[in-house]
């Protein structure tokens, strides 16, 4: 089974903090996505990737960067953290039209 | 752009009632159609998808969906919910070969009473 793994399952950090969510997957998969889960609003995407350095703005990408430098590993980046950007966030590996999802990281910007 | 609309955010049940949860989406050309669902505290499953062929899709934990071109529809049909499918239930759309991810709608969350 493709796993999807988010190096940390909760996070707690202070407003204007750059804040790094971790993200690696093990089956060679070339695309690779972040999204953000908060309630009544379902998933929604931030950015996405293609390939090694090639990135996408999904479809809420203000307040956020992403660095992807090796294949299996896709990094979000919260330049200056807001409140407004507590959320759970998940990360999500695509091969085809099969999708994997990891199992989140639970942000809060205090 | 591409939309998803889940018709109903609370749905309540009494366990051995049949379920039905709306979704539509705006999308006019060919498109891959999912529905996934969260257990609380727990990462994201995927129940059943949707690619070309038969509309009518089974799926795990004896969940089916049936796409509806004519109405832009996926509804996710169960005839007889348990007391342990109470969770978020996500319809989510993508277009071409999945390279541009899914849009999801905002969820159903179904509660189902013992």
């Amino acid at each position: 089974d493709v796993k999807v793994t988010q190096s940390s399952r909760y996070l707690v950090k202070r407003t204007g903090e750059k804040v790094f969510l971790e993200c690696v997957q093990d089956m060679d998969h070339e695309n690779m996505f972040w999204y953000r889960q908060d309630p009544g609003l379902g998933l929604r995407l931030i950015y996405f990737s293609y390939d090694v350095k090639m990135k996408e703005k999904g479809d809420i990408p203000e307040g956020y960067s992403v660095s992807r430098e090796k294949k299996e590993r896709f990094s979000l980046i919260l330049e200056s953290a807001s409140t407004n950007q507590t959320s759970m966030y998940l990360c999500a590996s695509s091969f085809r039209r099969g999708y994997t999802f990891g199992s989140g990281t639970r942000l809060t910007v205090v | 752009a591409q939309s998803v609309s889940q018709h109903n955010h609370h749905v309540i049940l009494s366990e051995a009632a049949s379920l039905e949860l709306g979704c539509n989406y705006s999308y006019g050309g060919t498109v891959n159609l999912f529905w996934y669902v969260q257990y609380p505290g727990q990462h994201l499953q995927l129940l059943l998808k949707y690619f070309s062929g038969d509309p009518l899709v089974k799926g795990i934990k004896g969940f089916e969906a049936e796409f509806i071109k004519s109405k832009f529809s996926f509804n996710l049909r169960k005839p007889s919910v348990q007391w342990s499918d109470t969770a978020e239930y996500f319809c989510a759309v993508n277009s071409g070969g999945g390279a541009d991810g899914l849009t999801f709608g905002k969820g159903t969350h179904l509660i189902i009473q013992p």
